[in-house]
């Protein structure tokens, strides 16, 4: 069975203060592993995709990394729009479907 | 292009009663995805369909749950008769016959009562 795992579950930064969030997986054949932003009262919006062990992506502040065992979301110098549920999903082979960890809470204080 | 659109965004209802939820996936999008986000277990998958066929209810947590795609561009999840624990937000996604990335709709949130 797919597990995600995310840590820490709740995370409080002051502005700029950089930090690093989690994402420990075990899956059978992945072929894609996902991070998404969920603001309160909204879904989730698509980050970045990685789908191989080395990889990395970047986007404005946020950088993620993968392993073979975890994924890395790393936040440099935040600011207080930056606060939101960060969410990890993994996709295996011979699904569709993604397996949601149930996410890092951050806030980001002025 | 409005994104994945779910109706209603709030829902309140009493216990026994039936539920319906709805969703209109990105035009052009063959595939369809329903979950389900509570804070205990966070976002689970419950089925999903593609070019309006069901691939995998193994999510479907129980019989009172039953989900349709009558076409491409509508889709509906019924709960009859709803439970309090049934209480949580309910996401539809969708994607492109190819493509990786799911895009969610804003969900709608179900209190029992």
């Amino acid at each position: 069975e797919d597990q995600v795992t995310q840590s820490p579950e709740a995370l409080r930064l002051q502005e700029g203060e950089s930090s690093s969030l989690n994402c420990s997986y075990t899956v059978s054949g992945l072929r894609g592993l996902f991070w998404y932003r969920q603001d309160p009262g909204k879904g989730p919006e698509f980050l970045f995709t990685l789908y191989s062990a080395g990889e990395e992506k970047e986007k404005e502040r946020l950088k993620a990394t993968l392993t073979k065992k975890e994924s890395f979301l790393h936040i440099t110098a935040p600011k207080p729009e930056d606060s939101a549920t960060y969410l990890c999903a993994v996709h295996r082979g011979g699904a569709d479907g993604l397996t949601f960890g149930k996410g890092t809470h951050l806030i980001i204080q002025p | 292009d409005a994104g994945v659109i779910q109706s209603p965004r709030h829902e309140v209802t009493e216990m026994g009663q039936e539920v319906t939820l709805r969703c209109k996936p990105i035009s052009g999008h063959d595939y369809l995805f329903w979950y389900r986000q509570t804070m205990m277990r966070g976002l689970e998958l419950l089925i999903y369909f593609n070019n309006n066929v069901p691939i995998d209810d193994s999510g479907m947590p129980e019989d009172r749950f039953s989900a349709k795609m009558p076409n491409a561009s509508f889709s509906t999840l019924k709960i009859q008769p709803s439970e309090p624990r049934d209480s949580a937000v309910y996401f539809c996604a969708s994607k492109g016959q190819g493509d990786r990335i799911q895009y969610f709709g804003a969900g709608t949130r179900l209190s029992v009562l």
